[in-house]
């Protein structure tokens, strides 16, 4: 168990359609990571938030958009939904981000039907 | 552009043996290596880490050499174990953001008993 908590689990939904991922990151983490991985790709980086604030930007689209709240839970919302954005979605958390050792929540599974 | 690459989807090893898992990068700016691994249904748990000033670094079984004039890291797994099964995920970053990995697509690790 990392710590970091990551709900739903599961989510199907259709075309067009707008969904809310959430999560808590470790007791004490300033850091929020989101990341997206496809079928047979790795994990791509979409954005982190440090204390509230954004603080890096990856290939995130802007369809997507995230925020991360005074008691540091953070939401990742995906909107405008294609098939394409089928995927699970991780989130992780760090202290501080300095030496890029995250921990991992166990994902969002996505499913746009 | 793919800056990091794992070019073995998938390796078996029989149980006692050594596993040698290989990750190439491109982008220069990176200093900063890393190893995950993952197991189904769970999110990428960290595993060991090498700073661009060293070229080994060794954790228990689990040893991480980087050769940066090759741009070339591997990690060795020795004896490995059956409970070693798992994805492997090589991931760099770079000083300007340490928490924005870039990660390989991934190896999968099979250790036969």
């Amino acid at each position: 168990d990392s710590g970091v908590t990551q709900t739903p689990k599961h989510l199907i939904t259709a075309t067009g359609q707008r969904v809310t991922l959430r999560c808590s990151p470790r007791s004490g983490d300033l850091s929020v990571y989101w990341y997206q991985q496809s079928l047979d790709q790795g994990l791509q980086f979409l954005i982190q938030y440090y204390n509230g604030e954004e603080r890096a930007k990856g290939n995130i689209l802007e369809r997507f958009s995230a925020q991360q709240f005074p008691d540091l839970h953070s939401e990742l919302n995906l909107s405008s939904l294609e098939l394409g954005d089928s995927a699970l979605y991780f989130c992780a958390s760090s202290v501080l981000g300095l030496t890029g050792e995250l921990f991992f929540g166990e994902g969002s599974r996505l499913t746009v039907l | 552009d793919q800056q990091v690459k794992q070019n073995s989807p998938s390796l078996s090893v029989q149980e006692g043996r050594i596993s040698i898992l290989n990750c190439d990068y491109t982008n220069s700016m990176f200093d900063y290596f890393l190893w995950y691994k993952k197991y189904p249904a769970e999110g990428p748990t960290f595993l060991i880490s090498i700073s661009s000033i060293k070229d080994k670094n060794e954790d228990g079984r689990f040893t991480v050499f980087l050769n940066k004039s090759a741009k070339h890291l591997s990690l060795h797994i020795v004896p490995s174990q059956p409970g070693d099964s798992a994805v492997y995920f090589c991931a760099a970053t770079g000083s300007t953001s340490y928490g924005k990995l870039t990660f390989g697509q991934g190896t999968i690790l099979t250790v036969h008993p």
